[in-house]
């Protein structure tokens, strides 16, 4: 019963380099997030993916991009990582049909840039 | 830009008192107001509304939304220490689901 998953759990990065962060449901769900969650600043909407093969921006998107890989699995990536992406990164889903469900979240990647 | 915005930011309390969470949001196109409980890691899903003056409840929670006025609260009776957390509102409109900052709710014994 795995639901989201997010790798890696940790990263520390220096300024300038990339990484992805992976993020897989197997919940069969159409609707997939990232956030970033800062202290004192709640969850900001990164990118989203109302259904495979689409992605739009959300509140907070300069510095990533992102890949709906199929209907399991979307990405997030830092082309060249600086301090201010510093921040735990949630991946969510969420089912579309029979109207509004909930977001299911993953259990966060903490990254750090030096 | 729609906005969600929650107060009181923290708020400390005493096992037993009744603690009320406010959360008011602007936005086009609401279809559904939701809060969420975070601990440590994930938030944990906890209500979600869609229409006015239907109160949610589970256990010694309880929440409402006034669509008129465009705001939830979120009610917890006889706190205790395991309701420490922070609680997150969200609004969901045609698309994606914008969250507030939170309030900090520590239960002190």
């Amino acid at each position: 019963n795995a639901g989201v998953t997010q790798t890696p759990k940790f990263q520390v990065l220096k300024t300038g380099q990339s990484m992805t962060l992976q993020c897989a449901q197997d919940m069969n769900h159409n609707s997939m997030y990232w956030y970033r969650q800062d202290p004192g600043m709640g969850l900001r909407l990164i990118y989203y993916s109302a259904s495979e093969g689409t992605t739009d921006k959300g509140e907070v998107p300069n510095g990533y991009n992102v890949s709906r890989l199929n209907k399991r699995e979307f990405s997030l990536r830092l082309e060249s990582a600086a301090p201010s992406q510093t921040s735990v990164y949630f991946c969510a889903s969420r089912t579309t049909s029979g109207g509004v469900r909930e977001l299911f979240f993953g259990e966060g990647s903490r990254l750090t840039v030096l | 830009e729609d906005k969600v915005v929650q107060s009181p930011l923290s708020l400390v309390v005493h096992e037993g008192d009744t603690v009320t969470l406010n959360c008011s949001y602007e936005v086009t196109n609401f279809r559904s107001l939701l809060w969420y409980k975070q601990e440590k890691k994930a938030p944990t899903f906890l209500f979600m509304l869609t229409s006015s003056g239907i109160e949610k409840k589970s256990g010694r929670l309880s929440s409402i939304l006034d669509k008129k006025e465009l705001f939830s609260i979120l009610n917890i009776t006889a706190t205790q220490t395991g309701d420490s957390a922070v609680y997150l509102c969200a609004e969901y409109n045609n698309n994606d689901m914008r969250f507030g900052a939170g309030t900090r709710l520590t239960v002190k014994p």
